[in-house]
C-alpha cells in the first residue's frame, strides 16, 4: 500500500510557466487538501476537496487551481508561476479523522 | 474564524527532560485536534489525536496530550526526551466542514 505519492518530488521551474503538482491516493479517502510549507509560516491550506467532483479554498488559494475528476487524484496547478510560489507542497487525504501525509514537493520559482 | 496558536517558536531542551508543547485554539465548539511531527527534509506523521471522551490521550513515540476545555488547549508532554526527537511539532484543529488549520510549529532541539 503506497498511501499517498506526490510529483515531482522536486522541481525548478521559471517564473510565468505553467506547473502541475500531481497526488495520488490509494486509501479510498473522500477528503484531499494542498498544503503549503513555508519557513516561519508553518503549513498553510491551499485548496481542498471534500468529495470527487467538489473543491473549496483554503487560507491562501490565490494562484493555484485544483480539480477532483476522481476519488484517487488531486491535482494542483499554478497557470503562470511566481517566485512568492517558491515553496513545499504538501497533499494530504482523511477518512474524516486523520490526516495522511504525502512526502512533499519542493518547488523553486526562478 | 478558527486560529491556532503555538506560542513557542524553538524550545531547546536536554536529553532525558521533560518536554511540554503549548497549542491554544480559538474556536466556537470543540474541535478534532491533532499533533503531528515533522523530522527535517520528511513529511508529516500523526503523533495523536483527540475527538472526545477521556481528555488525556496517549499517542506514538511516548507522547501524551491534555485536552482542556476551560484553557482551549491541547498541550503536548513527553516525559524523557531522547535526541531523535529533535524535530518540528505542529498542532491541527479540524472543525465543522473540514476545516483544518495548524499553528505555526514548534522546533524542538535537543541537547546531548
Amino acid at each position: 500500500i503506497a498511501g499517498i505519492t506526490q510529483a515531482p518530488t522536486s522541481q525548478i521551474l521559471a517564473a510565468g510557466r505553467r506547473m502541475t503538482l500531481r497526488c495520488t491516493q490509494d486509501m479510498r479517502h473522500n477528503a484531499m487538501y494542498w498544503y503549503r510549507q513555508d519557513l516561519g509560516l508553518g503549513l498553510r491550506l491551499i485548496h481542498y476537496s471534500n468529495t470527487a467532483g467538489t473543491t473549496g479554498k483554503g487560507e491562501v488559494p490565490d494562484g493555484y487551481s485544483v480539480s477532483r475528476a476522481n476519488t484517487d487524484d488531486f491535482p494542483l496547478t499554478l497557470a503562470s508561476a511566481v517566485p512568492s510560489q517558491t515553496s513545499v507542497y504538501f497533499c494530504a487525504s482523511s477518512d474524516g479523522g486523520e490526516q495522511f501525509f504525502g512526502p512533499g514537493t519542493r518547488l523553486t520559482v526562478l | 474564524a478558527q486560529s491556532v496558536t503555538q506560542p513557542d517558536i524553538h524550545i531547546t531542551v536536554s536529553e532525558g527532560a521533560s518536554l511540554e508543547l503549548r497549542c491554544n485554539y480559538s474556536y466556537g465548539a470543540t474541535p478534532y485536534l491533532f499533533w503531528y511531527v515533522q523530522s527535517p527534509g520528511q513529511g508529516l506523521q500523526l503523533l495523536l489525536k483527540y475527538f472526545s471522551g477521556d481528555t488525556l490521550v496517549q499517542g506514538i513515540k511516548g507522547f501524551e496530550a491534555e485536552f482542556k476545555r476551560s484553557q482551549s488547549s491541547f498541550n503536548l508532554r513527553k516525559p524523557s526526551v531522547h535526541w531523535s526527537d529533535a524535530a518540528e511539532y505542529f498542532c491541527l484543529i479540524k472543525a465543522a466542514g473540514n476545516k483544518l488549520t495548524f499553528g505555526g510549529g514548534t522546533r524542538v532541539l535537543v541537547k546531548p
